[in-house]
């Protein structure tokens, strides 16, 4: 079992739709939680952190479920500009060396439709 | 601020030679890391540096890879002799702190191996 999966997608939706995207996680060592977003051929840009009481920034809202160890991001009234791959991420200290490493998961597209 | 440098953007090589990825953190980042992205797969952590000191190179997938930070500033990593499966995009980040709070990524090294 991957440590982070996530729904590969692609998700096609029309702009204004709401989306929605899940993320499991199977270490429950895992410290910190984001959501990057990843545009084609780019580097992956932290979107925004995920915490346990839920966090919202604009049309974007982030939750945390610590005891079913699942993330989700929500993504309201779409734009066109939203169209990207959203990559989860969870942080955890690697076993031995003391240090955060971060542990992806594959991705989930999304495009926006016209 | 500067963000993350990488350079080259592209390299393409063939078989058995030798390549050098360089990155620069950003100014005052004591916390670099290398990431790879090999198609199809998703961006797995390679290894973290703490200042000049390698802290984890738990991913490092061979002793094909030798990663530096001498005086603790830029960073390189030399693949030699390159291999096809070595061909990916290459992403290095840099925090200020542990990483705890996520990374902001270079625009990464894509490298064919031919």
């Amino acid at each position: 079992r991957k440590e982070v999966e996530q729904d590969p997608g692609p998700f096609n939706v029309p702009e204004g739709a709401t989306v929605a995207f899940n993320c499991t996680y199977s270490n429950s060592a895992s410290q910190s939680f984001f959501w990057y977003r990843q545009d084609c051929r780019k580097e992956p840009k932290l979107l925004m952190s995920v915490y346990s009481s839920g966090n919202e920034d604009g049309r974007f809202t982030a939750q945390l479920n610590r005891a079913s160890q699942y993330i989700s991001l929500l993504i309201r009234d779409s734009k066109l500009s939203d169209s990207a791959t959203y990559l989860c991420a969870v942080n955890r200290v690697a076993p031995g060396a003391g240090s955060y490493q971060l542990t992806f998961g594959k991705g989930t597209k999304l495009s926006v439709i016209p | 601020e500067a963000g993350v440098t990488q350079f080259p953007s592209h390299s393409v090589i063939e078989k058995g030679q030798t390549v050098t990825l360089r990155c620069d953190p950003i100014s005052g980042h004591d916390n670099l890391y290398w990431y790879r992205r090999v198609m199809g797969k998703e961006i797995k952590f390679l290894l973290h540096f703490v200042k000049e000191s390698k802290q984890d190179e738990s991913g490092m997938p061979n002793n094909r890879f030798l990663a530096e930070r001498t005086g603790g500033t830029y960073s390189t990593l030399k693949v030699q002799p390159a291999e096809l499966e070595d061909s990916g995009v290459y992403f290095c980040a840099s925090s200020q702190d542990t990483g705890i709070g996520g990374y902001t990524f270079g625009s990464g090294t894509r490298l064919t191996v031919v």
